[in-house]
């Protein structure tokens, strides 16, 4: 199985600072990364596909890079609406798998 | 818009199978897609339990795989979880999705939380 590995694990952070996640896969996955946000009590959203593909109607502030096996999701300036929980997952092979999140905190 | 909602009971035994359904709303599973089911235990991430092509082929994860069956009814246009010889490390919140391999799970079900206790 490809494993995902995100850090950090806890990120304190304060409104418009620009905040960085970073997910490593333990092996080749292309681009075939997604990264989702998901805050306490209801289900991820989906925010960037493929690696760079920001999904519709999600705000310009998150980016995402990276291929093969080393990933990063950006937000430029981070907004109240933001602190949250995120994963990555790799859709590359049969088993899909997920990074452990990272919990985006108010400093 | 596509929407999807789960529903199942929200208590099973330890050792019973647990079986929740997914209701498609807004598109036709037919038309294709991979949907799928994840789960999330209290307080910890997000697990892929399996996934499921609109022309019924699945696949699972290995971990669960020897529990797991996943099926599509495209006449109610909803898909299926069961999972049998549950233990309390089963309890978790189950969701369905859209998506699976090359597809980001891009719409989720809004959840529900199953726990196993007798």
């Amino acid at each position: 199985d490809i494993q995902m590995t995100q850090s950090p694990s806890t990120l304190s952070a304060s409104v418009g600072d620009r905040v960085t996640i970073t997910c490593r896969a333990s092996q080749s996955i292309s681009s075939w990364l997604a990264w989702y946000q998901q805050k306490p009590g209801k289900a991820p959203k989906l925010l960037i596909y493929k690696a760079s593909s920001l999904e519709s109607g999600v705000p310009s502030r998150f980016s995402g890079s990276g291929s093969g096996t080393e990933f990063t999701l950006t937000i430029s300036s981070l907004q109240p609406d933001d602190f949250a929980t995120y994963y990555c997952q790799q859709y590359n092979s049969y088993f899909l798998t997920f990074g452990g999140g990272t919990k985006v905190e108010i400093k | 818009q596509v929407q999807l909602q789960e529903s199942g009971p929200g208590l099973v035994k330890p050792s019973e199978t647990l079986s929740l359904t997914c209701a498609v709303s807004g598109y036709s599973i037919s038309s294709g897609y991979y949907w799928g089911w994840i789960r999330q235990p209290p307080g910890k991430g997000l697990e892929w339990i399996g996934s499921i092509y609109h022309s019924g082929s699945t696949y699972y994860n290995p971990s669960l795989k020897s529990r797991v069956t996943i099926s599509v009814d495209t006449s109610k246009n909803q898909f299926s979880l069961k999972l049998s010889s549950v233990t309390a490390a089963d309890t978790a919140v189950y969701y369905c999705a859209r998506g699976g391999l090359f597809n980001a799970f891009d719409i989720w079900g809004q959840g529900t939380m199953v726990t196993v206790s007798s």
